[in-house]
């Protein structure tokens, strides 16, 4: 079974910052796929970075970049230089490639981020 | 290109009523999934649909059903429902619903209360 596990439930952090969330998984497929989502007050689950397990390069989408370390099975986001508008929910999330059909995303319990001017 | 939309937003039910969400998924897009969004459990895998076929289903009892139509939009069903059914809950597309391509996105989630 797949699972996720994001160790700080919450996080304070300066303005203008660099700010690195925890995320590791479990798996025994060695084709799987990671996610991370950030999620507002108002509900929505918005993608921000997606890292394939074959991928050779760590993934990068503008201020945010994902630290994978296969080898520990980890999946860090970065978010460098964070503003206010970065305070919200982030969810590591991860899907089973092998399966053939969608078994879903596995996600963790998130972790709280409150940017601090 | 548009997003996912879902409807309604927001609504309230009582115990033993029946709900109906709707989830319209980016065009192009031909899997929708569901999950079910609580404080208490997190978020968690209801179904996923992918041309009008089901193809997986989590852990949930059979009160929870949905559809899908020749136009990818789809539709989840919540039968005699319970307090503990009250989340948020949230629809995601992708082209192929694997999460090869990293393509799945979310809808803004229809908030259900139910009292």
């Amino acid at each position: 079974a797949q699972k996720i596990t994001q160790t700080q439930p919450g996080m304070f952090v300066q303005e203008k910052e660099a700010v690195t969330l925890d995320c590791t998984y479990d798996t025994s497929d060695p084709s799987y796929g990671l996610f991370w989502y950030k999620q507002p007050s108002s509900g929505e689950m918005i993608f921000l970075i997606y890292q394939g397990s074959y991928d050779q390069q760590n993934a990068t989408e503008g201020r945010y970049s994902l630290n994978f370390q296969k080898a520990r099975k980890s999946a860090n986001l970065v978010i460098s230089a964070s503003q206010l508008g970065d305070s919200a929910m982030y969810f590591c999330a991860m899907s089973q490639v092998s399966g053939g059909g969608a078994d879903g995303l596995t996600f963790g319990k998130g972790t709280h981020l409150i940017i601090q001017p | 290109k548009a997003g996912v939309t879902q409807t309604p937003r927001y609504l309230i039910k009582t115990r033993g009523q029946q709900v109906t969400l709707s989830c319209s998924p980016i065009s192009g897009h031909r899997s929708v999934s569901w999950y079910q969004q609580t404080p208490g459990q997190g978020l968690q895998f209801l179904f996923e649909y992918f041309s009008e076929t089901q193809r997986n289903k989590g852990n949930f009892p059979g009160r929870f059903s949905g559809r899908q139509f020749s136009n990818s939009r789809s539709e989840m069903n919540v039968s005699t429902l319970e307090l503990g059914d009250s989340a948020l809950y949230l629809c995601a597309s992708s082209l192929d619903g694997t999460g090869a391509t990293g393509e799945l996105f979310f809808g803004e989630g229809s908030r259900l209360t139910v009292l």
